[in-house]
Formats: C-alpha cells, structure tokens, sequence
C-alpha cells in the first residue's frame, strides 16, 4: 500500500486565520480525497482532488472556505480559511490504490482557539 | 446517497473472546466493503475488506461476512489481544465513477487484559 504522510502533524491556530495541509504519497495515484473527522466522531468526506481538475466537494463543504489545490499526481493541499472553533478536526488526507481502495494518512490535528 | 448503520458503539470483551461488529447499509448498488482500525492518534488503517461477489473473507483473526440480501456485514474477530482496543470504522462504496466511501459511526473496541 502507498505510504502517505501529512504536514503538519497538528497545529493550534487562532480564529480568523487560514492553515494549509500537505499531503505527500510515495508513489503516483489519480485519486486523492480529504475527510474531516470532528472529535469522537466518524469520518466526512470533504472534497475528492483529481489531478488537472478542479476538486468536487460535497454537500456542506465550499470551495472558498476549504481550498484544494492537486499539482501533480503525488502531492495536494487542503486550506482551511478564516478559521473557527467549529473547524477543530482531525483532517485526514487518502489514496485510492486499487478498485475503491482507500489507504489514509496519519492525519493533522487541528485546534482552533 | 448511501447510508451506513453501525452497531454497537461500544464493546468490552476479555482477551481470548471474539467481538462482533454490525454495519447495515441502505443502496443496493453499493459492492465494496472495507473496515478500518483507528489507534488513538493516528489516521484509519485498512485491515479487511470485502466485494459484493463473496460471501466471507478471512485474513487470520479477522474475518468479514457479507450478506447482500439483507444489506449487512460483519467484522469477527477471534481470540482478541489487547493490541486489538482501537475505533473500528465500517464502510460501503457504491463504485464505479462514484468511489466515495460512506462510513459507519464507529465501535470503540476495548480488550480487557
């Protein structure tokens, strides 16, 4: 399975700033996804990036508040803009390796203050 | 879109006893069911999963049943060591183009020693 690290590992931001996620795999992949994991609860997707498109989110998510970028076929960023208490999450980055296979980083640990 | 139930949320069990995890899910079309552990601190790691073109699926302790009829599925686990205490997550993907995972709520699975 692809090895997948995430940078940083966690953070503590204050409210109205924006924090930018990196997500790293080591080997090329054409799916990448996002998810947003809220203390003690279950994981929600947040958008899935594709190489050479725009990323599709769901229901819930926007592009303005959760930028994505996707440059090439190892690599994507999820931003989280103007920042509230609300957004403090695990956000998890993961790879489609196989027919529907998802393999998932070790995540970043988000606390906004 | 797809809806997964997961049962229960919580579940003690003595080490050496087996544990059983329930999903249901509710869109027919849907034939790709992983499971994920969740150790404190990290992102989901893959350990079983299963198509919609068998039945049951066993990697050592871990086995993985699948009933299509009923729309359910369940992780058994056998002879549970304290290594096994994790979140356990269900999930079902419709596939296809769309390979988004929904996933269940989550059991926390703790091994009493």
């Amino acid at each position: 399975s692809a090895v997948i690290s995430q940078k940083p590992s966690r953070d503590i931001c204050q409210r109205g700033t924006s924090l930018t996620i990196q997500c790293q795999v080591d080997s090329q992949v054409t799916m990448m996804f996002w998810y947003r994991q809220q203390p003690g609860q279950s994981l929600t997707l947040i958008a899935t990036a594709n190489q050479g498109s725009e990323a599709t989110y769901e229901s819930g998510f926007v592009i303005d508040k959760f930028p994505i970028s996707r440059p090439n076929l190892t690599f994507s960023t999820l931003t989280v803009s103007n920042m509230s208490p609300e957004d403090s999450s695990i956000y998890l980055c993961s790879v489609e390796q196989g027919v529907g296979t998802q393999y998932f980083g070790p995540g970043t640990r988000l606390l906004v203050l | 879109g797809e809806n997964v139930e997961q049962h229960p949320s919580t579940l003690s069990v003595q080490e050496g006893d087996s544990a059983v995890i329930k999903c249901t899910y509710s869109d027919s079309a849907s034939n790709y069911f992983p499971w994920y552990k969740q150790e404190l601190g990290k992102g989901p790691q893959l350990i079983i999963d299963i198509r919609s073109n068998v039945g049951e699926k066993k990697d050592q302790r871990i086995a993985v049943t699948l009933n299509k009829t009923a729309k359910h599925f369940s992780l058994h686990i056998t002879e549970t060591q304290p290594e096994d205490s994790a979140v356990y997550f269900c999930a079902a993907s419709i596939g296809g183009s769309a390979r988004q995972l929904t996933f269940g709520s989550g059991t926390q699975l703790t091994v009493l020693p």
